[in-house]
């Protein structure tokens, strides 16, 4: 069975620090994706990462997917308030199957 | 609004009814899939369908649950005699291609079973 781990699960800091949050498992993935969610909607795609080592930039976010693929990392600088919210990882297989979430980092950032 | 448009957004049902959730894919989108989320967990998969076939259902209960994606109209989860533990918020995606690089999500329908 396929299992995401996501860490920290909650994490609260000051408004123009820097973090890093962390998506693992121990199966391979033909693609990892990270998505926020706000309360009361649905999750948004940020990025998709495809290839072991491949490192993709999104304004002040970073992605990282591993060089094994089975783990990618979401580091943001300078964190905003308008960067709070449910921050999901999600992955799958094969480029066919299902695509399984993580159970989120929930971010604050306080202003 | 060419997003995906899931409805009702709320929706509240007494032990024993019937919930009928609806899910319109973004225009050009012919896959669908149906996730649950509970309180402070992640999105946990139920079931994706193709027009008018059933891809994978691995993760929908075997019994009270059903869906469809007709030829004509929006997708359908169907929970018949609900019960309190179905309450939760159930999330519709949409993709363009059987390639899973990233799917579109509805706003949700938020289920509660009184």
């Amino acid at each position: 069975t396929q299992l995401l781990e996501q860490s920290p699960q909650f994490l609260s800091i000051q408004e123009g620090e820097n973090l890093t949050v962390y998506c693992n498992s121990s199966s391979v993935f033909s693609s990892l994706q990270w998505y926020r969610q706000e309360p009361g909607e649905g999750p948004v795609l940020l990025v998709t990462v495809v290839t072991g080592g491949e490192v993709k930039k999104l304004k002040r976010l970073t992605f990282q997917f591993g060089d094994a693929r089975k783990d990618s990392s979401l580091h943001i600088t300078a964190a905003q308030p308008g960067d709070t919210g449910l921050y999901l990882c999600a992955g799958a297989e094969t480029s066919y199957d299902k695509v399984i979430f993580g159970p989120g980092t929930s971010l604050s950032v306080i202003p | 609004n060419a997003g995906v448009m899931q409805n009702p957004r709320h929706l509240v049902r007494r032990r024993g009814q019937e919930a009928r959730l609806r899910c319109s894919p973004m225009k050009g989108h012919s896959h669908v899939y149906w996730y649950r989320q509970l309180p402070e967990e992640g999105l946990k998969f139920m079931v994706y369908l193709q027009k008018e076939n059933i891809i994978d259902e691995s993760g929908m209960p075997k019994e009270r649950f059903s869906a469809e994606f007709p030829k004509e109209g929006p997708s359908i989860l169907r929970i018949q005699q609900v019960v309190r533990g179905d309450s939760a918020a159930y999330f519709c995606a949409s993709s363009p291609s059987v390639l899973n690089y990233g799917y579109t999500f509805g706003s949700g329908t938020r289920l509660t079973v009184v």
